[in-house]
């Protein structure tokens, strides 16, 4: 079993829509928790970090996390063109653990 | 403020060649990793420096690949000799001492071998 898991996808949702993107992880060890969005051919982009259980929100995004049951998710509310791209999960205790990324693509 | 700059941004080479990489963090960023990422996954980290002390180097396959940094400022990530296998996008990040989390990504280099 992987530490980190995610959807590859490909993703593909209308102009407008809410996306929900999401990883399940099996350390419980981990700490904190992030998100990254990685555009082609780019390095990742760090979109949003978090240490506790609960919601973060920052604009459209907002990031979750449920330590007990080993899961976090990302929302995108009002999805644009521009946000498409791969969208990584990472967490860790000391180094990052990277989930495999999930293609979004948000049609006009 | 400048980002993590790498060179080359692309760079082909035949097996068994060898190959390295460059890396200059964001000023003030004391840590440095280099992470492969090999197409379709995420990135899987290789090797982490403090300052020019290694503190992770579990996942680096040290019969071919080496790194160094030695002022404790720029890197270099040295493959040698190169395997089909080790295709792949290498990223280099920085962050501050204790903020593992918020890491900054260069751009990457992608390597092709043939």
């Amino acid at each position: 079993q992987k530490e980190v898991e995610q959807d590859p996808g490909p993703l593909s949702v209308p102009e407008g829509a809410i996306v929900s993107l999401n990883c399940t992880y099996s350390n419980s060890a981990f700490q904190y928790f992030m998100w990254y969005r990685q555009y082609s051919r780019k390095g990742p982009e760090l979109l949003m970090y978090t240490y506790s259980s609960g919601n973060k929100e920052d604009g459209r995004f907002t990031a979750q996390v449920d330590k007990s049951s080993k899961y976090i998710s990302l929302f995108i509310r009002d999805s644009q063109p521009s946000d498409s791209a791969t969208y990584l999960c990472a967490m860790g205790g000391g180094k990052l653990i990277f989930g495999q990324g999930t293609e979004l693509s948000v049609k006009p | 403020e400048a980002g993590v700059a790498q060179s080359p941004r692309y760079k082909i080479i035949e097996k068994r060649q060898s190959v390295a990489f460059w890396c200059n963090p964001i000023s003030g960023h004391a840590t440095l990793y280099w992470y492969q990422q090999i197409l379709g996954q995420g990135p899987k980290l290789l090797i982490q420096f403090q300052n020019n002390g290694v503190v992770d180097d579990s996942q680096l396959p040290k019969d071919r690949f080496s790194a160094e940094r030695l002022k404790g400022v720029d890197s270099t990530l040295k493959i040698q000799p190169a395997k089909l296998e080790d295709s792949a996008v290498y990223l280099c990040a920085s962050s501050f001492p204790g903020q593992p989390g918020e890491q900054y990504f260069g751009p990457g280099t992608r390597l092709t071998v043939t």
